[in-house]
């Protein structure tokens, strides 16, 4: 699997958008774009994901760049409870990619 | 929505016994899942794919005899830390695949089990 590259740490004021970026310029063409959360001492929590094109949910949207290297995930109004680990990961289906591994993810703390 | 349950939540046991944590898929099938393991400030870590009515596949560096996985149905796996020590202390949390996205890996994580060896 492709190896994502992240901010360590990132700041948000309350009700502003969050941009996290992140770099995947290994992704092969099978490899998907994930990102999970995980809040203080809980689980992770499954965000977004796509593949090509730009995705948006209730929770994010996901911006691909055309050339698949990075990605944007964006929380459009963050607040207090969207501080958490951001994890990007890139995975296929295949050769073991059937797993997801994590890196060291985006500290993301948003602040009034 | 796609729900896993783990239990407990969190255990102390002292050292040298053994320490069972179950993972349940509550409304949807699991032939996959996962177990991980992540220490204080650090990231999660992998341990081994649990595959039902086979034996699971473990990461390098993880010895299959201390962590016993046990996927017995396509909503249960579980995870026995043997002879546990404080250097096992972790928390150990579980995933399973849901199905139906066509392609991709969706991962669903369970709360996470905290354990803590005397």
């Amino acid at each position: 699997d492709a190896k994502t590259t992240q901010p360590p740490s990132m700041d948000c004021a309350e009700g502003r958008a969050a941009n996290l970026p992140c770099n995947h310029s290994t992704i092969s063409g099978n490899e998907y774009v994930y990102w999970y959360r995980q809040i203080h001492s809980q689980g992770p929590q499954y965000i977004i994901h796509g593949l090509k094109n730009n995705e948006t949910n209730e929770m994010a949207s996901l911006i691909i760049t055309e050339d698949r290297k990075s990605s944007t995930l964006i929380l459009p109004h963050a607040t207090l409870r969207d501080t958490a680990v951001y994890y990007c990961i890139v995975s296929g289906l295949t050769g073991g990619g059937n797993k997801l591994t994590f890196g060291t993810g985006t500290q993301l703390k948003v602040e009034l | 929505g796609a729900v896993v349950s783990q239990h407990p939540s969190w255990v102390i046991c002292k050292s040298g016994t053994s320490v069972k944590i179950e993972c349940r898929s509550l409304d949807f099938q699991a032939t996959t899942m996962f177990w991980y393991r992540q220490f204080p400030k650090q990231s999660l870590m992998l341990m081994a794919t649990s595959n039902e009515g086979s034996k699971a596949t473990y990461e390098q560096g993880v010895e299959k005899d201390k962590f016993l996985i046990n996927h017995a149905s396509l909503t249960l796996s579980t995870l026995t830390v043997t002879s546990a020590h404080p250097e096992d202390s972790s928390f150990y949390i579980c995933s399973a695949r849901q199905g139906g996205r066509s392609g991709a890996n969706v991962l669903t994580f369970g709360a996470g089990s905290r354990l803590t060896v005397l």
